[in-house]
């Protein structure tokens, strides 16, 4: 089965801080990409990240950038400088299978401190 | 109008109703998805369409019942529900999997629809 696990149902972090939430995953494709979502109040999904996999390069977008480690199945999204509006429900995904579906993590709920 | 959108948002509906959501991507993707996120629980993928074709049922009741006319749009047609059917409806879209895309493309989101099954 393929599985995509978040290990931290609840974060909290000071505004300005730097958080990591935590994923791992287990597929058995060689090359995919992995996602990170968040989703606001709004229960509007938006992709925050996207990392290839064959890239060993982390990917960065702006104050959001993941740790990636291939050969762990790790892939942990780092927010620099906090801001009360990141705070929100955040989805690791993954590839599941052969059907070029996506798995979702349960979540992370992340907090932002004022 | 841009990216994925749902209607309706909300949505309350009794066991021997009939409805249909409705899904509309503008992004010029031809694969759609629907997911189903129930409380407590990760997102769980119901159906895949690439170029109007059904190609995953994962197992979904047949009172849920899919129809993609077109690569733009998707229906969920529901009928007989149950309350634990109650749950948000969510849409998504990616590129189509012939053109070069790649495995699991970046999937793109609708706002939902909130389903409440009295």
């Amino acid at each position: 089965a393929q599985t995509v696990t978040q290990s931290q149902p609840e974060m909290s972090v000071q505004e300005a801080e730097t958080v990591t939430l935590s994923c791992t995953y287990d597929t058995s494709e060689s090359d995919y990409y992995l996602f990170w979502y968040k989703q606001p109040p709004s229960r509007q999904m938006i992709l925050v990240i996207r990392q290839e996999a064959y890239k060993q390069q982390n990917a960065t977008e702006n104050r959001f950038s993941v740790n990636f480690q291939k050969a762990a199945k790790s892939f942990s999204l780092k927010i620099s400088d906090s801001q009360l509006g990141d705070a929100a429900m955040y989805f690791c995904a993954a590839p599941s299978g052969s059907a070029r579906q996506l798995t979702f993590g349960s979540g992370t709920q992340l907090t932002v401190l004022p | 109008e841009t990216g994925v959108t749902q209607t309706p948002r909300h949505l309350v509906m009794g066991m021997t109703n009939k409805k249909s959501l409705k899904c509309e991507q503008h992004l010029g993707h031809n694969a759609m998805y629907w997911y189903k996120q129930s409380a407590k629980k990760p997102l769980e993928l119901m159906f895949v369409y690439n170029f109007k074709e059904q190609t995953e049922n994962n197992s979904v009741p047949s009172r849920f019942s899919p129809e993609c006319p077109n690569s733009s749009h998707l229906f969920l047609h529901l009928h007989t529900l149950q309350p634990e059917d109650s749950a948000l409806y969510l849409c998504a879209s990616s590129q189509d999997w012939t053109s070069g895309g790649s495995f699991t493309d970046t999937q793109y989101f609708g706002p939902g629809t909130r389903l409440t099954v009295l």
